[in-house]
Parts: C-alpha cells; structure tokens; sequence
C-alpha cells in the first residue's frame, strides 16, 4: 500500500464547478506539498502547509494532521487549471519527499 | 519566483552514449535533488544532495551518477545510456526557511528518448 494515496485518480468537470481533490497519507509527517504538473512536464509548488488551511487565488488547501488527510479545492474551475495534482509529503525527521500518484483533472468549457 | 534550470528539455540519443543532464539553481539553496518519472507515473527520487561535495543515492535504484561541486550546480550523468533509462529527470532545490521544513522547488525537466 502506497503511503501517500490520492483521490480520485481521475476528474473531469465542467467550466465553473467547484473541485476537490483527496489525500490520505499513513505516515508522520512534518509538511505537505500540492504541486501542479501541466502536460509539458514541468511542475509548480502550489502550496506547502503543515497545518490549518491556505489560500492563494482560487486554491485553497487545507490539512488535518489528526486525520492525516489534506484536501486541495479550486473554485469557479476553468479549462486552464487543467493539469495533474500531486500530493507530497516530507515524513518526519526526513527531508525527502513522498509522492501521491497524481489527480488528472480535465475542465471543459 | 523559482530559479531552478535544466538543460537540455529534450534529448534524443542512441544506445551507448554518455550524457549529461544540467541542473542550475540561483537562489542559494543548499538541498538538490533528482527524480525520476514515467509517464503517468509518480516522481521517484534517484538522486540527492545536502550541500557541496554531499551527494546520496534515493528511493529508486538508478544506474546514472551525480556531482555536486558547486551550490548552484547538480548534474546528473548516464556513462552508457540504454532504452530503459527513456523517461523525465527532474530536479529540484530547497533550502530550511522559516522551520523545520522545505518547500521543494522544481526545474522544467528533461524529457529523455534513448533509441
């Protein structure tokens, strides 16, 4: 069993709808990481948190350490925010990541 | 803003062949590292340093071998390249800010096709 485990692994939407993306982790940890990778490849950090909850734009991220479940939400969707969605953690006392296997979400206009 | 480069973002070579591939970052950041991805696949980390003259094997098994000289500089080299090692390589730096954690930021990767 992976110890970083995402869902769904796949999610197509429709332009405007409010999207949410699941992970579950079953290790300690001291941060979280959700990345974005677009089909080009290339991968940006959207947000690192290790507790309560981020916003940035139309992105919010929030994080139950009791749970061990974090929760990424885009609101008001847009083909744009296409791409896969990756969520990492940085186990405790380690400073490597490990990786979820990834939500491809598709919003069509 | 991240200022983490790679080169080359496309590579195409033969069976055999020795390669480089570049990885530079500009914000002083002491932590490099290097993974591995197949399509539609995770990231598995192949490679990792923790400073200059530090360098460590990952999770995943790799056949390619690193250096880290300079703070800015983290190459990654296949001696003999072969179909297998056909994947992205990418890397990514961080540095311990504001705790006891680091926000990895990631280069644009190399697309690598061995024939």
């Amino acid at each position: 069993k992976n110890e970083v485990e995402q869902s769904p692994q796949n999610l197509t939407a429709q332009e405007g709808e409010f999207i949410t993306i699941n992970c579950s982790y079953s290790v300690g940890i001291s941060a979280l990481h959700w990345l974005q990778q677009h089909p080009g490849g290339g991968i940006v950090s959207l947000f690192m948190l290790s507790s309560g909850k981020k916003k940035h734009g139309r992105l919010i991220a929030t994080i139950n350490i009791q749970e061990k479940h974090s929760s990424l939400h885009i609101t008001a969707s847009h083909p744009r925010d296409s791409a896969v969605y990756i969520c990492a953690v940085l186990k405790g006392g380690a400073q490597k990541l490990v990786f979820g296997q990834g939500t491809r979400l598709t919003i069509n206009p | 803003e991240a200022d983490i480069y790679q080169t080359p973002r496309y590579l195409v070579i033969g069976t055999g062949k020795k390669i480089t591939l570049e990885c530079s970052q500009t914000m002083g950041h002491d932590k490099m590292y290097w993974y591995q991805q197949d399509p539609g696949m995770e990231l598995h980390l192949i490679h990792y340093s923790y400073g200059v003259n530090s360098t460590e094997k990952g999770d995943l098994s790799s056949e390619s071998t690193v250096s880290r000289i300079r703070t800015e500089h983290f190459p990654l080299t296949l001696e003999s390249a072969r179909p297998s090692h056909t994947s992205q390589y990418l890397c990514a730096s961080s540095t311990l800010a504001g705790g006891n954690y680091n926000e990895q930021f990631f280069g644009p990767g190399t697309r690598l096709t061995v024939l």
